[in-house]
Parts: C-alpha cells; structure tokens; sequence
C-alpha cells in the first residue's frame, strides 16, 4: 500500500514568489493535515482538511492557504514567500477515526 | 500554542545500552504519540497511547502514558546503530478529540549510538 506522496520533494524560490505543494494520502485517507518543520520552531500545525473542508488552522499569517479535492489530494499555497518560510513542509493523513497521523517524507523549501 | 518539554535534546550512547526520555506538558493529553525521524524521511509513529497508565511495547521500545496524563515517556532497550534518529513525543488535546490532525510536538531528542 502506497504511503503519503509528497511533491515536489525539493524546491528553491526567491523572495516575493509563490509556491504550491501537493499531497496525496494513503488510499482510503480523509483527513489530510500540514505541518511546518524548522530547526527553530520544530514541527507546527498548519491545518488539517477533511472532506473537501478546513477543520482546523494554526497560527500561521494568510499567506499560507490551502485546499483538498474531492480524491481527497491536498495542496498548501505560501504566497509572497519571505526568508523564514524555509523549511520542511511535512503532509500527513489519517483514517477517520483513528487518532494516529502518517506523514509523508516532505518538501523541503529553500527561499533565498 | 501548547508545549511539550522533551528531553533530554540529545543522547550519545554506546551500542548495547539503554535509553530513556520522556514528555512532560502543563495540559492533559487524551493521546501520546511517539514518532522517529531520520535524515531526508518524515516521521514514522512508533508507539500510540490512548489510556493514562496505558503501558505499550514495540519490539525493543517501551512507552508509557502518564498517569496525570501530563507526561509520557519511551524507552529503548539494548540500542542498535539503526536506532539513530531524532525521536518525537507528540500529544493531542481532549477538546480536540475530533479534529484528529492538530498534534503538539516536542522539540526532539536526538539519539547517536556508537558501535
């Protein structure tokens, strides 16, 4: 059974441009949630996604959105990137119902 | 937002010993989760724990949910060099309960082990 896919898994941009990354659960998987990892801040919750809707949100500014399909894929939008928005953005799905989350390997952000 | 203190921020060992760290927050939990990442991977769960007191073994890892269900704590017995990573403690909040995604993580105890 196929695990958490993120995509792309590494990418660079430059200050003031957008970026989009995509997640694609275990198969079977509704809840999809975000997670920002730094070596400053450790791991923070974004949001999490279940049916097509956001259940719950971090403190992070609006420039961080996101979105799930009805296939319950997901995708994370940081706009207007700023230095500090390097990091692992880490994906993760769960089944309904169970309280146990699988992450996926991640996309590691590089602004410069 | 909500801490969990882990410690200790990191452990060397020697192959063959024993290893311990633990969580402690200042709120109740309903969940204790224990997670392992290494370089370049996300985090792979190890041990959950529903139940204050709940005892769970995984192999040569132990994990234990507090009693006041403010803390827990994971144990590595008689570690391997293919322990090392850094380990993760992570709890869910009860009020939450049915927003299963938001989890509060501690900072991490990285573990080396010399052969």
């Amino acid at each position: 059974k196929a695990g958490v896919t993120q995509t792309p898994r590494y990418l660079i941009k430059t200050r003031g441009q957008q970026v989009t990354l995509s997640c694609s659960p275990i198969s079977g998987h509704r809840s999809v949630s975000w997670y920002q990892q730094t070596p400053g801040q450790g791991l923070q919750f974004l949001f999490e996604y279940f049916s097509e809707t956001q259940r719950n949100k971090g403190n992070f500014p609006g420039r961080f959105s996101g979105r799930q399909f009805s296939n319950s894929r997901s995708e994370m939008n940081v706009s207007t990137l700023e230095l500090g928005d390097s990091a692992l953005y880490l994906c993760a799905s769960s089944l309904p119902g169970a309280n146990v989350l699988t992450f996926g390997a991640g996309s590691r952000l590089t602004v410069l | 937002g909500q801490q969990l203190n882990q410690s200790p921020q990191s452990m060397f060992i020697q192959e063959g010993e024993d290893v311990s760290m633990n969580c402690t927050s200042s709120s109740i939990f309903n969940t204790w989760l224990w997670y392992k990442q290494e370089p370049g991977e996300g985090p792979v769960l190890l041990i959950a724990l529903y139940k204050a007191g709940e005892l769970t073994s995984n192999g040569r890892l132990t994990a234990q949910f507090g009693i006041t269900r403010k803390d827990s704590f994971l144990n590595i017995s008689a570690s391997i060099p293919s322990d090392v990573g850094i380990y993760f403690c992570a709890g869910q909040l009860p009020k939450e309960g049915s927003t299963l995604g938001r989890l509060y993580f501690g900072r991490g105890t990285q573990l080396t082990v010399w052969p």
